[in-house]
């Protein structure tokens, strides 16, 4: 079965920390996606990769960075956590033709 | 720019009755959309997805949509709501061509009573 795996479930950091979150695919997509999750908002685009080494924001980028070093991991980072960054971080991936495949999400709680 | 708009965050049905959420989108050529589904700790699954071949498109456990050019609708039905509906409901877009960004409505809760 294809999966997009994402490494934590659950997640509680500190203010100022930096953050690593990790998601890898074994389906050999070459896009992957990040989002946040937030109630009454939707799913919104943090960033997205087309390919190994090449990021683009999305909507939401501020506060956030991304790194493919490889095909099928895509790492997000929080380089100074702050509350306002506590939600739901889901990952995808697709080959393109709109066959997404979502991760099961990572809950981070900033405190 | 594309949006989608979602017509209620809450939906409540009896089990047994019909299921209607709505979706209508906002875009200059057709797109391709979907309909994605989660349900509580968990990641989305994909319900049912259009890519302009027929506009009467059908999915997993009893769902389908049904494309309307006319009226940039997408609306989500099922005959008959089982407990296991009780859900919450993305209606996505995204274009044809290009690189293809998905685009999110906010997102419908489907409560289930008995």
């Amino acid at each position: 079965d294809v999966k997009v795996t994402q490494s934590s479930r659950y997640l509680v950091k500190r203010t100022g920390e930096k953050v690593f979150l990790e998601c890898v695919q074994d389906m050999d997509h070459e896009n992957m996606f990040w989002y946040r999750q937030d109630p009454g908002l939707g799913l919104r685009l943090i960033y997205f990769s087309y390919d190994v080494k090449m990021k683009e924001k999305g909507d939401i980028p501020e506060g956030y960075s991304v790194s493919r070093e490889k095909k099928e991991r895509f790492s997000l980072i929080l380089e100074s956590a702050s509350t306002n960054q506590t939600s739901m971080y889901l990952c995808a991936s697709s080959p393109g033709g709109g066959g997404y495949t979502f991760g099961s999400g990572t809950r981070l709680t900033v405190v | 720019a594309q949006s989608v708009t979602q017509l209620g965050s809450h939906v409540s049905v009896s089990e047994g009755a019909l299921v209607l959420l709505r979706c209508n989108y906002s875009s200059s050529v057709p797109p391709y959309l979907f309909w994605y589904v989660q349900y509580p700790n968990q990641g989305l699954q994909l319900l049912l997805k259009y890519t302009s071949a027929a506009t009467l498109v059908k999915g997993i456990n009893g769902f389908e949509a049904e494309f309307k050019k006319s009226e940039t609708s997408f609306h989500l039905t099922k005959p008959s709501a089982h407990m296991s509906d009780a859900a919450e409901y993305f209606c996505v877009q995204t274009m044809n061509t290009g690189f293809q960004k998905l685009v999110f409505g906010t997102g419908t809760r489907l409560l289930v009573s008995p």
